[in-house]
């Protein structure tokens, strides 16, 4: 079993959809929760950061830990084209520990 | 632009070879990690140097090595080359010794193809 689990994808929705992206995670030692986004051709960016449970936001984007549950959340309201990427949830105590990526397409 | 470069963006080479990879981590940053990414594995952590020393290891094979330099550029170096090593190796940088809640930094990448 990997310590980080996401769908692959591809997930499509159209432009303004919300987007939801969903990880689970095995490793009850992780405290320190990361979304990076990847567009194609291009090294991993990091787009959000959370420790420990809860949630945070930034402008359109709300990542969201459920610790009791072991799960990850990346929320994108008003999804525009740019937004098409892969996006890799990762999860950290010693080491960072990543999914193999959700791809999203947002249709104009 | 991350801060991170590395060199080559392409390289296609025959099994058996050897190949070097560089990286030179941004501005300020001590630690270098290494990834290789592929279609089925996703991102997998292969290596961290920190200051020069190594300071964590994944699942990098023993045909796979690495050093960081004392001007803190890195490389790694993969020796007898198989078709399934072909795949996007990645460098990444982060200011301190690492640990989960470092921000890394990635650099855009390395594209090997083995054939």
């Amino acid at each position: 079993q990997k310590e980080v689990e996401q769908d692959p994808g591809p997930l499509s929705v159209p432009e303004g959809a919300i987007v939801s992206l969903n990880c689970t995670y095995s490793n009850s030692a992780f405290q320190y929760f990361m979304w990076y986004r990847q567009y194609s051709r291009k090294g991993p960016e990091l787009l959000m950061y959370t420790y420990s449970s809860g949630n945070k936001e930034d402008g359109r984007f709300t990542a969201q830990v459920d610790k009791s549950s072991k799960y990850i959340s990346l929320f994108i309201r008003d999804s525009q084209p740019s937004d098409s990427a892969t996006y890799l949830c990762a999860g950290g105590y010693q080491k960072v520990t990543f999914g193999t990526g959700t791809k999203l397409q947002v249709i104009p | 632009d991350s801060g991170v470069t590395q060199t080559p963006k392409h390289l296609i080479t025959a099994t058996g070879q050897r190949v070097t990879l560089r990286c030179s981590p941004r501005s300020g940053d001590l630690s270098v990690y290494w990834y290789q990414q592929s279609l089925d594995q996703g991102l997998q952590f292969l290596i961290q140097y920190y200051n020069g020393e190594e300071r964590a290891k994944g699942n990098i094979l023993e045909r796979f090595s690495a050093q960081q330099f004392p001007d803190l550029h890195s490389e790694l170096n993969l020796s007898s080359l198989e078709l399934g090593d072909s795949a996007l190796y990645f460098c990444a940088s982060s200011v301190g010794s690492g640990g989960g809640q470092e921000t890394q930094y990635f650099g855009p990448g390395t594209r090997l193809l083995v054939l």
